[in-house]
């Protein structure tokens, strides 16, 4: 069974930029979640969508936005790059999206943007 | 809020020799719990949760952990560490949702 796919896994951009990130997530889960990894703020949550519909927000501005497609792909977009935005973007994929059925999120390897 | 203390952001054992990794959480009601490990360049991986039932939980790669309600704390445990344990651990809490709260990690160094 695949795991979670994010592509592209390494990317660089200028200050100003916009990107997108894809994430495909394990065949029969519903539930994306996205979070940013950096060296000083750690793992936090951006967001997280079931069945198309953004469920869960983290404290984020309004540059980090997200979808979900019909087939559970995900894909997140940061507009306006910053320099602060060079982090690791993890898409992580499980099967149940409401309340704590399951609980167990599984990661994909990351997409590592940096900024210049 | 919820959050996730791990007070040791490095730890270097022997390898053989035995590990615990500490994670307090602050959390109104029953947690759930887990403990991911990441490589570098890569995702995060599970080891354990605990949702509810046994406070001592088994997990992949040898590792175990033990829920105590009273000291808010969820440590990582391994009776002989190896060599490819080397890693960055994380403990995390879920809130609602699949939303995770992340501890700041810990870094294991594992000399030979």
């Amino acid at each position: 069974k695949a795991g979670v796919t994010q592509t592209p896994r390494y990317l660089i951009k200028t200050r100003g930029q916009q990107v997108t990130l894809s994430c495909s997530p394990i065949s029969g889960h519903r539930s994306v979640s996205w979070y940013q990894q950096t060296p000083g703020q750690g793992l936090q949550f951006l967001f997280e969508y079931f069945s198309e519909t953004q469920r869960n927000k983290g404290n984020f501005p309004g540059r980090f936005s997200g979808r979900q497609f019909s087939n559970s792909r995900s894909e997140m977009n940061v507009s306006t790059l910053e320099l602060g935005d060079s982090a690791l973007y993890l898409c992580a994929s499980s099967l149940v999206g409401r309340g704590m059925d399951t609980g167990e999120l599984f990661f994909g390897e990351g997409s590592r943007l940096t900024v210049l | 809020a919820q959050s996730v203390t791990q007070p040791d952001i490095h730890i270097t054992v022997s390898e053989g020799a035995s590990l615990e990794l500490r994670c307090n959480y602050s959390y109104g009601a029953t947690p759930y719990l887990f403990w991911y490990v990441q490589s570098p360049g890569q995702g995060l991986q599970l080891l354990l949760k605990y949702f509810s039932g046994d406070t001592l939980v088994q997990g992949i790669k040898g590792f175990e952990a033990e829920f105590k309600r009273s000291q808010s704390s969820f440590n990582l445990r391994k009776p002989s560490v190896h060599w490819s344990d080397a890693a960055e651990y994380f403990c995390a809490v879920m809130e609602y949702g699949n939303k995770l709260v992340f501890g700041a990690g810990t870094i294991l160094r594992v000399k030979s």
